[in-house]
């Protein structure tokens, strides 16, 4: 069955900090992986996507992401945080068949000055 | 180019209502998904619609239901709510054809709270 495991609930970090939020999905086939981001009520904004071809992909707001296929993972990196940053972070893995889209939990990531 | 519009953003029934959601899909694009976000729980797929069809479903109760009008437009609709339907409703629209569709857009969610 496909699922996503986003192992952090929460992670807090410094301004200026690096970030990594990480993501491990199990998915049969070549999964398309996403990240989205929502600020407190908001919908969610897509971050990055990968769905083949180098397995390092650049998003907005100077995010990026790493494929793993041998470690079924989706980490997503940021070399220097900054407060407008805080936000809740989901990971996700759409289906190759059909337009249905499984998400991690989230992990909600607090900035301190 | 417009996003996604959902209404109401917020709005408050009791036990037992029913409520009807609405999601205006990006121009163009064809799909609308709905999904159920919770804390802890995070979004759970409920359905998609495509032409006004609907092709995939999630493990919700038949309480859940949508539909999609030929404009694209989308409604979902929840009957006899009880506590644990209180929780943020995301439509998300995507250019989706006979596949994958690649992204999807969401819009800002509907609010709902059940007392």
């Amino acid at each position: 069955a496909q699922s996503v495991t986003q192992p952090d609930i929460h992670i807090t970090v410094s301004e200026g900090a690096s970030l990594e939020l990480r993501c491990n999905y199990s998915y049969g086939a070549t999964p398309y992986l996403f990240w989205y981001v929502q600020s407190p009520g908001q919908g969610l904004q897509l971050l990055l996507k990968y769905f083949s071809g180098d397995t390092l992909v650049q998003g907005i707001k100077g995010f990026e992401a790493e494929f793993k296929r041998s470690q079924s993972s989706f980490n997503l990196r940021k070399p220097s945080v900054h407060w407008g940053d805080a936000a809740e972070y989901f990971c996700a893995v759409g289906a190759s068949t059909g337009n249905q889209f499984y998400f991690g939990t989230g992990t909600s990531l607090t900035v301190i000055p | 180019k417009a996003g996604v519009t959902q209404t109401p953003r917020y709005l408050i029934k009791t036990r037992g209502q029913q409520v009807t959601l609405s999601c205006s899909p990006i121009s163009g694009h064809r799909s609308v998904s709905w999904y159920q976000q919770t804390p802890g729980q995070g979004l759970q797929f409920l359905f998609e619609y495509f032409s006004e069809t609907q092709r995939n479903k999630g493990n919700f109760p038949g309480r859940f239901s949508g539909r999609q009008f030929s404009n694209s437009r989308s409604e979902m609709n929840v009957s006899t709510l009880e506590l644990g339907d209180s929780a943020l409703y995301l439509c998300a629209s995507s250019l989706a054809r006979g596949g994958f569709a690649g992204e999807l857009f969401f819009g800002e969610g509907s609010r709902l709270t059940v007392l």
